[in-house]
């Protein structure tokens, strides 16, 4: 079975241009999370989909963040325009159905962004 | 505030031996709790979970973990470490009554020495 695919590994680019990330989950998960993982620290939560619905964005900073889930399969997460602060990895996880609260998150490798 | 704290920011072991990585929450009710391995430039891995049962977990590749709900820790074991085991470890803690959210520790690097 395949895991959770990311594309692309790593990305460089200047301050105030745009960048996207995709990621497509294991097949049948219809959640999906979003994460930034700064240097040192521990992931932290951007955005939860379950299937196409945003259900948690309270921590996507919205003024430059945006993400889509359209057919609730794979996602694109955006950053526009990209400050030096949003160097870090990007990482995209997902879930399968039926187990709540005690469902295990599958993680893909992660985009490392680098913002100069 | 909803916490994880891993105390320790490297622990060094020799192959063969026994190692713990500790977590510890802050967390009110009954939270569900994770381990995941990172190696470099991949993914984190799932290595084992808690939620409701007996307190020690068994999970992959040799690893368990002990749920301790007095002193709201959740500690990473090993018997005897090998050197592959080498990598960056995260606790993360699911509050209860979030169907989503994990929050993670800030990680533990673990070295296994020959």
């Amino acid at each position: 079975e395949a895991g959770v695919v990311q594309s692309p590994r790593y990305k460089i680019i200047e301050k105030k241009q745009p960048v996207a990330f995709w990621c497509n989950p294991i097949s049948g998960h219809n959640t999906l999370y979003w994460y930034l993982q700064n240097l040192g620290q521990g992931p932290e939560l951007l955005i939860r989909y379950e299937n196409e619905e945003a259900v948690d964005d309270s921590q996507l900073p919205k003024d430059r963040f945006s993400a889509e889930r359209l057919k609730g399969v794979d996602s694109t997460l955006k950053i526009q325009p990209a400050e030096l602060g949003d160097s870090a990895v990007y990482l995209c996880a997902s879930s399968p159905p039926g187990q709540g609260s005690a469902d295990t998150q599958y993680f893909g490798p992660g985009t490392r962004l680098t913002v100069l | 505030a909803q916490s994880v704290a891993q105390p320790e920011d490297q622990v060094n072991v020799a192959e063969g031996n026994p190692l713990t990585v500790k977590c510890t929450y802050s967390v009110s009710g009954n939270p569900y709790l994770f381990w995941y391995v990172q190696y470099p430039n991949r993914g984190l891995q799932f290595l084992l979970k808690y939620i409701t049962g007996d307190n020690l977990v068994k999970g992959s590749y040799g690893f368990e973990a002990e749920f301790n709900k007095s002193q709201t820790s959740f500690h990473l074991k090993k018997p005897s470490a090998l050197v592959s085991d080498s990598a960056l470890y995260f606790c993360a803690v699911r509050p209860p009554g979030n169907t989503g959210k994990l929050i993670f520790g800030q990680g533990t690097t673990l070295q296994v020495k020959p």
